[in-house]
């Protein structure tokens, strides 16, 4: 069975940098042709793509958002971790993990996470 | 890189088919058959129904089919039912090596 869950903080202050940790089973993030990706939903709003790492640290990132975006994995825990610096109210969404094997294939339930003062 | 285009809605009544666009251009939906659909009921996690344009992931209605021609990709829906109602976002593949999601279509079942 595959499951993937997003954890992190549910309130973050602007300017500070978000650090979200996807743990999941049932897959190994050695294997090849694997990988984790993470996507964001603001509140009303579309899904939006983030990052994605893959079995051999390659690693992909939103355009608009490559420049405060990190995504590193630790293969032996079974976890991603997505950072995010300098955060804005524009930023409030609810983050999602999800495994790539082809195509987003099994998500995680989804993180909320709060930009506010 | 802009999101894809969808239609903010749609709708349809049971047992009638809609079809779903996702308009991008040669660099993303048009060069790639790496188009996926999916399927998204409030509060809950996005759901793959579609992925490579036209496949069916194991467990998902045949009834879900996907299509593309030139830089629009499509998703069908024949023999609507009530539970079809949700939100539907289409993704692609880009010549950036990244991916992108559509807008998002609100699918209302009269």
């Amino acid at each position: 069975q595959i499951t993937l869950k997003e954890s992190g903080p549910t309130l973050v202050k602007p300017t500070q940098t978000l650090t979200l940790t996807c743990s999941f089973s049932g897959f190994s993030l050695s294997t090849s042709g694997v990988g984790v990706g993470w996507i964001r939903q603001p509140p009303g709003k579309a899904l939006e793509w983030l990052a994605l790492i893959y079995w051999n640290d390659d690693k992909r990132y939103s355009p608009s958002l490559k420049s405060r975006l990190t995504v590193t994995k630790d293969t032996s825990k079974n976890q991603v971790v997505l950072t995010l610096t300098n955060m804005d109210r524009v930023d409030t969404a609810t983050y999602y993990c999800a495994r790539k094997l082809g195509p987003l294939d099994y998500w995680g339930q989804g993180s909320l996470v709060t930009v506010s003062s | 890189q802009s999101a894809l285009t969808q239609p903010a809605s749609v709708s349809g009544s049971p047992g009638q088919s809609i079809t779903i666009s996702c308009t991008g251009s040669s660099s993303d939906v048009g060069g790639y058959n790496y188009v996926s659909w999916y399927q998204q009921h409030p509060g809950k996690a996005p759901k793959l129904m579609i992925y490579d344009v036209s496949k069916r992931p194991s467990g998902v209605s045949n009834r879900f089919s996907g299509s593309k021609s030139g830089n629009t990709a499509s998703l069908t829906i024949s023999g609507l039912q009530a539970e079809d109602e949700a939100d539907y976002y289409c993704i692609s593949y880009t010549s950036s090596t990244t991916w992108v999601f559509g807008g998002g279509t609100k699918l209302t079942v009269l």
